[in-house]
């Protein structure tokens, strides 16, 4: 297996535009998280799915912040409208359940002017 | 939920000196805690873990030890090596359908 999928792998985009950042698990996995991670903040889970369901989104930011796995292959993450602020590093990660190893993608790292 | 505090946020050794990591959680029912090691401009990846049938746990250089009286657990690296220096990220989990928690990170520096 390629182990997690991310793309882009680095995205440059200038304030008040959308993102769509992309993620596929592993297969087999039944859960998918999403975080962001600043020097300032550390690594913060923002929102986890199991069998394609979101469980908890609590530490979504925003409303600008929405996701979506619409099948066991694939799932995204949105920003819309963009900020500076939202620079950072994004990490997706799938486990076999919630609870389990969590193997991370590769990250795409955001910057927004 | 779940609450892991990790301490030190920074820490400096020198090459052959050995590391220590501790954390803290709070909800009694957690049973599997896992330690991830982060490389500058890489991903976390997992690189021991616990589970709460066990005190101890060791694989080479690196050891774990859990005391589930007191909530805490720790993460020994001995004979420490340039490539050791890395952040290192605890957490804990209750397994199963409840989420892994994560604490907050220790950037270890191995001074050669």
């Amino acid at each position: 297996d390629a182990g997690v999928i991310q793309s882009p792998r680095h995205e440059v985009t200038e304030m008040g535009q959308e993102v769509t950042l992309r993620c596929k698990p592993i297969s087999g996995h039944n859960s998918l998280f999403w975080y962001r991670q600043t020097m300032m903040r550390g690594l913060e889970l923002l929102i986890y799915f199991n069998n394609n369901v979101p469980i908890d989104d609590s530490g979504m930011p925003e409303d600008r912040f929405s996701a979506k796995m619409p099948n066991a292959s694939f799932s995204t993450l949105k920003i819309q409208p963009s900020e500076p602020r939202d620079s950072a590093v994004y990490f997706c990660a799938s486990s076999p359940s919630p609870g389990g190893e969590q193997f991370f993608g590769p990250g795409t790292r955001l910057t927004v002017l | 939920g779940e609450n892991v505090e990790q301490h030190p946020s920074t820490l400096s050794v020198q090459e052959g000196d050995s590391a220590v990591i501790k954390c803290t959680y709070s909800d009694s029912a957690s049973n599997y805690f896992p330690w991830y090691k982060q490389e500058l401009g890489k991903r976390p990846q997992l690189i021991i873990d616990i589970r709460s049938n066990v005190g101890e746990k060791k694989d080479q250089r690196i050891a774990v030890t859990l005391n589930k009286t007191a909530k805490h657990f720790s993460l020994h690296i001995t004979e420490t090596q340039p490539e050791d220096s890395a952040v290192y990220f605890c957490a804990a989990s209750m397994g199963g359908y409840q989420k892994v928690t994560f604490g907050t990170g220790t950037k270890l520096q191995v001074i050669p």
